[in-house]
């Protein structure tokens, strides 16, 4: 499996700003998603994280709301901007390593909104 | 569309004994692979077990078993021996063989573990 580490953890945020969450992967891998898990709720896909070009966005979500990056291979961003309380979720990261079908996550960062 | 059916929200099992969760699915699709996720408190997603749909044995790892059922779109996992530890979500996925399709997960069974 690949290692993944995502930052932060966790965080507490004030209505209207906007966090950045950082997702990295021990290896190259050739996809890589972000997800929100709302409380209680199953995963939801927000985005496909495509190396060097725009991010490929689920229906319900936007680029302008959760603006991503990936510069390489093994690195990847998503922005929750001008978030409200509704935001408040775990947002996860999950990768496809080279060669395989299956996904593997990252620890998750809870997110709190007030 | 491919859809993922978990109809046990919650499950209770006593430690040491055997548990079933129950996983059904919706695809016209006959190339695919069918996962059970756990995610403990600590909110990690961690894949507990895979199984490809045109391999006719049914994955086992460890304590950790499936009964898949082609004919009938069905893939329970059954833990043995169940321990402490086992206390979790229980998401069960699926994900086309087509290049790069994503993974469906259904809503998730708790699964508690009585002392």
């Amino acid at each position: 499996s690949a290692v993944i580490s995502q930052k932060p953890s966790r965080d507490i945020c004030q209505r209207g700003t906007s966090l950045t969450i950082q997702c990295q992967v021990d290896s190259q891998v050739t996809m890589m998603f972000w997800y929100r898990q709302q409380p209680g709720q199953s995963l939801t896909l927000i985005a496909t994280a495509n190396q060097g070009s725009e991010a490929t966005y689920e229906s319900g979500f936007v680029i302008d709301k959760f603006p991503i990056s990936r510069p390489n291979l093994t690195f990847s961003t998503l922005t929750v901007s001008n978030m409200s309380p509704e935001d408040s979720s775990i947002y996860l990261c999950s990768v496809d390593r080279v060669g395989t079908d299956t996904q593997y996550f990252g620890p998750g960062t809870r997110l709190t909104v007030l | 569309a491919q859809t993922v059916t978990q109809s046990q929200p919650e499950m209770s099992v006593q430690e040491a004994e055997t548990v079933t969760l129950s996983c059904t699915y919706d695809t016209s699709e006959s190339d695919y692979y069918l996962f059970w996720y756990k995610q403990p408190p600590s909110r990690q997603m961690i894949l507990v077990i895979r199984q490809e749909a045109y391999k006719q044995q049914n994955a086992t790892e460890n304590r950790f078993s499936v009964n898949f059922q082609k004919a009938a779109k069905s893939f329970s996992l059954k833990i043995s021996d169940s321990q402490l530890g086992d206390a979790a979500m229980y998401f069960c996925a699926y994900r086309s063989a087509r290049r790069d399709d994503k993974i469906i997960f259904g809503k998730g069974t708790r699964l508690h573990i009585l002392p």
